[in-house]
């Protein structure tokens, strides 16, 4: 079945420190992908999206993500976390039914 | 409207009764979708709808569960007789167009939700 997956379920950084989170997706072909957050008490919001074009997308806030189709990957990176960035990450992808697939979510938790 | 609108954003209610969830979508935007969102269950598709096109009820868990869209914008689903297994947030979003051959979809912009609790 075709399925995002994301590694992390919780991290814990210390403000400053750099982050990564991981999202693979299992199937080829085209695929359109994204990183939406939810902060705490508020809905999903988008972060980011890849359709085609350069792999290293930027969203807000200082996020971005890169595209690395020979990994099926699409991991979420920012240099220096801040407090304001706690908050539930989501992965998701269009499969090739035309539904969009979410990752388990991984829950960021930056001590200030 | 500026965004997804949802009502109620919160419901209680008793084991057996009926429920209705509403959705407000963007102005404009042709497909709206429906995903249930559990503790620990990440975020589960439930329905979504396409202009004119029949819905896609593929992620609907139970006959139990309905949706159904007027007059191409406001969309409404209904869970008949809850158990306390549909506690969750049921979240509505919408987008300008859905699924393409080419697999090009477009982004799906998320409402509150409801956050519905089954007693």
């Amino acid at each position: 079945a075709q399925s995002v997956s994301q590694h992390n379920h919780h991290v814990i950084l210390s403000e400053a420190a750099s982050l990564e989170l991981g999202c693979n997706y299992s199937y080829g072909g085209t695929v359109n992908l994204f990183w939406y957050v939810q902060y705490p008490g508020q809905h999903l919001q988008l972060l980011l999206k890849y359709f085609s074009g350069d792999p290293l997308v930027k969203g807000i806030k200082g996020f971005e993500a890169e595209f690395i189709k020979s990994k099926f990957s699409f991991n979420l990176r920012k240099p220096s976390v801040q407090w304001s960035d706690t908050a539930e990450y989501f992965c998701a992808a269009y499969n090739q039914g035309g539904k969009l697939i979410f990752g388990q979510g991984t829950e960021l938790s930056v001590k200030p | 409207g500026a965004g997804v609108s949802q009502s109620p954003s919160n419901k209680v209610t008793e084991k057996g009764k009926d429920v209705e969830l509403r959705c407000d979508p963007i102005s404009g935007h042709t497909a709206l979708y429906w995903y249930r969102q559990s503790l620990g269950q990440g975020l589960e598709f439930l329905i979504y709808f396409q202009g004119n096109s029949a819905p896609d009820k593929s992620g609907l868990p139970s006959d139990r569960f309905s949706a159904e869209r007027t007059g191409g914008s406001v969309s409404t689903l209904t869970i008949q007789r809850t158990q306390q297994e549909d506690s969750a947030v049921y979240l509505c979003a919408s987008s300008r167009i859905s699924r393409s051959t080419g697999g090009n979809t477009d982004t799906q912009y998320f409402g509150p939700g409801t956050r519905l609790t089954v007693l």
